[in-house]
């Protein structure tokens, strides 16, 4: 019955390849986030979507792209890995409530390792 | 620009109460947040405040003063398994568009 799941959990590659990380919420939730985690655990994030649609997209590298086939999904695709995009990789879905309330509701992470 | 800030680390003693500060610099700010993340896991909603005073949630209370752009979560009766990270984060709308932005989180370790 999770609420947000995305897979793989872990993802261990090459440099240069091209990888994907999927991500699917089940609450209903209008936004969708990608967030990266670094070794510092420095939690920054990365393309915000709204009803399918592209809201923030902060200074990622055009390696990385978003894609959200309908509400329910955002899928995350990297191409050309380099070893500085190992870190472990968030999805989230939001909905704002009452006072603007908005709680983020996080998968279980991806940990990808560039070799 | 945007910042917030919170100490790297707190080390307190199991049943104590620990506060964990926050102060921020943002435009357009809605509110504040909490969130808790055990090592390997992900981070999880505590609290909210999107007005000044103070909110509690069982042993979890949560301040916001948006005059002082400051925060703090305080863990009452703590507990071994309360170890872990603590994030602040703001909802704000600067940069055109609203987002929530995480400070570099509190490493909280509960000692017996």
């Amino acid at each position: 019955d999770t609420a947000v799941s995305q897979t793989p959990k872990y993802l261990v590659t090459q440099m240069g390849n091209d990888k994907s990380i999927k991500c699917e919420q089940n609450l209903g939730h209008d936004t969708m986030y990608w967030y990266k985690q670094d070794s510092k655990k420095f939690l920054k994030i990365m393309f915000s979507y709204n009803n399918k649609e592209l809201i923030i997209n902060e200074t990622v590298p055009n390696r990385f792209s978003p894609k959200s086939p309908d509400k329910a999904h955002l899928n995350l695709h990297i191409n050309s890995l380099e070893l500085g995009d190992s870190a472990v990789y968030f999805c989230a879905s939001s909905q704002v409530e009452g006072l603007m309330i908005e709680k983020l509701f996080f998968g279980s992470g991806t940990q990808l390792s560039v070799l | 620009g945007q910042s917030l800030e919170q100490p790297s680390e707190v080390t307190a003693v199991e049943g104590a109460i620990v506060q964990i500060n926050c102060t921020y610099q943002t435009s357009g700010f809605y509110g504040l947040s909490w969130y808790q993340q055990h090592d390997g896991g992900a981070p999880t909603f505590l609290s909210y405040n999107a007005l000044d005073g103070l909110e509690e949630t069982g042993r979890f209370s949560s301040f916001l003063s948006r005059s002082d752009s400051y925060g703090y979560l305080l863990l009452q009766e703590l507990q071994m398994k309360d170890s872990a990270s603590y994030f602040c984060a703001v909802r704000d709308n600067s940069g055109g568009y609203q987002k929530v932005t995480f400070g570099t989180g509190t490493k909280l370790q509960v000692i017996p």
